[in-house]
């Protein structure tokens, strides 16, 4: 079966730098995807990797190994409103995004 | 408007009510989706439309049966659900079906079902 697997919940320093990690078992690899989701609000996308490597955006950098199964998402200089949940979605070889249940993540000052 | 809206934003409903949801695009994308929201739960795609043709349907009880008049409206009608169909319905667009196409969500319907 397809499985996203991430951690239920993590909580960081404002300030901080906090690595979400995200692995993988799909049916075929067409690129992974990182969406943040507020509390009562609709998922917006944040990146996208389907190479081997770093993507940097900002505060935000996403990694991606295709041979391991695994991603993160890398979030410095932590603000308050950086508390949400994060989430995993790998594109599987029919082109549907597989979902994580999500990494909650709270933000302290 | 601009972005993907949904229509009602909460709705409470009784199992032998009928209801129907409403997604509207203003991207130009050729694709649209509906999602269930479940809390501590991944999101479970539901349907997928590509050119209002749909191409997904992910083993969706009958209960749910969707509609795409156009590339830019999509429907969710609803007709004698359960309890545990109360959930977070999320409509999304994008530009087409493959590799990079980012996904916009709107905002949701709120579903209770008594």
């Amino acid at each position: 079966g397809q499985n996203i697997d991430q951690p239920t919940e993590m909580t960081a320093t404002e300030g901080a730098i906090v690595q979400i990690n995200c692995t993988y078992q799909t049916s075929g690899f067409n690129g992974l995807f990182w969406y943040q989701q507020h509390a009562g609000e609709a998922p917006t996308f944040l990146s996208y990797n389907v190479l081997d490597g770093l993507e940097e955006k900002g505060r935000f950098s996403s990694f991606l190994s295709r041979s391991k199964g695994y991603s993160y998402l890398l979030l410095k200089e932590l603000q308050m409103k950086d508390s949400a949940s994060y989430l995993c979605a790998v594109m599987d070889s029919n082109y549907q995004l597989i979902w994580g249940a999500g990494t909650k993540l709270i933000i302290k000052p | 408007e601009t972005g993907v809206t949904q229509t009602p934003r909460h709705l409470v409903m009784g199992m032998t009510n009928k209801k129907s949801l409403k997604c509207e695009q203003h991207l130009g994308h050729n694709a649209m989706y509906w999602y269930k929201q479940s809390a501590k739960k991944p999101l479970e795609l539901m349907f997928v439309y590509n050119f209002k043709e749909q191409t997904e349907n992910n083993s969706v009880p009958s209960r749910f049966s969707p509609e795409c008049p156009n590339s830019s409206h999509l429907f969710l009608h609803l007709h004698t659900l359960q309890p545990e169909d109360s959930a977070l319905y999320l409509c999304a667009s994008s530009p087409g079906l493959a590799g990079y196409n980012e996904q916009f969500f709107g905002p949701g319907t709120r579903l209770t079902v008594l």
